[in-house]
């Protein structure tokens, strides 16, 4: 199917564990995000990625890790969880080209720290 | 402050006008978005205005844009139920670079 697919929708893990969100889009867009969502806060960019293996922090980035060997994917670990990082984790994907350039957004995935 | 600024809450009754406002800090900003999240989604661009533009109309729809004050907003038409939701603000981050900024969202209450 064509689009942007996270999974897991909804995971429960427990404090200290590493746990990995997968994003995947069919487009071969250039460009893949990582926010998070949270009451009060709005969108904050977690880590982005201009193209394969090029990958940089946005404003959260501490305790989460991302890599991007292929261009349709976009994994987001977190190394040790922690209750703060409960969360909804959106991935986004777009093309850079000049004109408006929309974000396509996956259905996010729903993160619980226990 | 934060690159772009939305108030939180707005509550009509149906078949009333909503407007939705937005500030944002960068002036060098191409191109100005709304997004709509419904509920359990993710976002989904609902409209957008260049920055040469004073205002866009797209049906129930009229993006309004004041430059000089960094002011953008959004005016629904004859409001629905089904147009409840959060609507974002959207501008790229300042510095020159192609990274959607979100304001924190603005939820929209539809009543009947």
């Amino acid at each position: 199917d064509a689009g942007i697919t996270q999974s897991p929708r909804y995971k429960i893990t427990e404090t200290g564990r590493q746990v990995t969100l997968m994003c995947h889009q069919t487009w071969s867009h250039s460009y893949m995000f990582w926010y998070r969502q949270d009451l009060g806060h709005g969108l904050r960019l977690i880590y982005y990625s201009a193209a394969a293996d090029i990958t940089d922090k946005g404003e959260v980035s501490d305790g989460y890790v991302v890599s991007r060997s292929k261009t349709e994917n976009f994994p987001l670990t977190l190394e040790s969880a922690t209750r703060s990082q409960t969360s909804v984790y959106f991935c986004a994907s777009s093309e850079w080209g000049g004109a408006a350039t929309e974000a396509f957004f996956g259905q996010g995935t729903r993160l619980t720290v226990v | 402050g934060e690159d772009v600024e939305q108030s939180l809450f707005l509550s009509v009754r149906e078949g009333d006008s909503s407007v939705i406002n937005c500030t944002y800090t960068d002036s060098s900003s191409t191109y100005l978005y709304w997004y709509k999240q419904e509920p359990g989604a993710g976002l989904q661009l609902l409209t957008y205005i260049f920055s040469n533009m004073d205002m866009k109309q797209d049906q129930r729809l009229t993006v309004l844009l004041n430059k000089k004050d960094k002011h953008l907003s959004l005016r629904i038409a004859d409001t629905q139920t089904g147009d409840s939701a959060i609507y974002f603000c959207a501008s790229p981050k300042p510095g020159g670079s192609y990274i959607p900024t979100f304001g924190r969202g603005t939820s929209l209450i539809v009543h009947p």
